[in-house]
């Protein structure tokens, strides 16, 4: 089935570090969404984006919903060893089969303390 | 959000037979989703349940292979039938919750010997 571009696949960083992470689609959604999957775990909703252009945040997190509505990107700012685990993107498009979430590969972080 | 409750969390089956796994919602949702994710993937949609009518699969994924009930709004099972190693994954129930995105129960871990 379709699926997201995400990158980068896998990161290692140094605690303190800023990260960022983006997807882009073929497509245009209507949504924007990034999940957070740990491991033994399902995927928790970290931020949501409704409108083309929109900035929202989310503590450390910060999320764009890109303007041709096609991409979207999440930055961490001073990671903390709290964050390692697998970020997921998924967009979603406007009604009907349309509305099926179609998601990246994920984005695997790593955080060296 | 939601909260969902799965279970199973994990299991180790043999191969041929078959296993249920619960999921239910803390409110009335009209739809839920079932997903795999195979080791180290994304999720992949494998059916939607409607409460009252029969479940919705997507390409690559067949009823008899896995059967869904959903016999009211807060509650569905999916079984995996007739298993293989091949189903080996992680499977996630979903719910969409206005303002609230999708939301994951914690999977149910299948290993297949």
């Amino acid at each position: 089935g379709q699926q997201l571009n995400q990158s980068p696949q896998s990161m290692f960083i140094q605690e303190g570090e800023d990260v960022s992470m983006n997807c882009t689609s073929s497509s245009i959604f209507n949504t924007w969404l990034w999940y957070k999957q740990e491991p033994g775990e399902g995927p928790v909703l970290l931020i949501a984006l409704y409108k083309a252009g929109e900035l929202t945040s989310n503590g450390r997190l910060t999320a764009q919903f890109g303007i041709t509505r096609k991409d979207s990107f999440l930055n961490i700012s001073a990671s903390i060893p709290s964050d390692v685990g697998i970020y997921f993107c998924a967009g979603q498009g406007a009604a009907g089969n349309n509305r099926k979430l179609i998601w990246g590969l994920g984005t695997s972080l790593a955080v060296n303390p | 959000s939601a909260v969902i409750s799965q279970k199973p969390s994990r299991d180790i089956c043999q191969r041929g037979t078959s296993l249920t796994i619960q999921c239910q919602v803390d409110s009335q949702v009209t739809m839920m989703f079932w997903y795999r994710q195979q080791p180290g993937q994304s999720l992949t949609l494998i059916a939607t349940a409607n409460q009252g009518s029969e479940a919705t699969y997507e390409s690559g994924f067949v009823i008899d292979k896995f059967p869904i009930s959903r016999p009211n709004l807060t509650f569905s099972t999916l079984t995996v039938s007739n298993m293989s190693p091949e189903d080996s994954s992680i499977y996630l129930c979903s719910v969409e919750r206005d303002s609230y995105g999708y939301t994951f129960g914690s999977g149910t871990r299948l290993t297949v010997v």
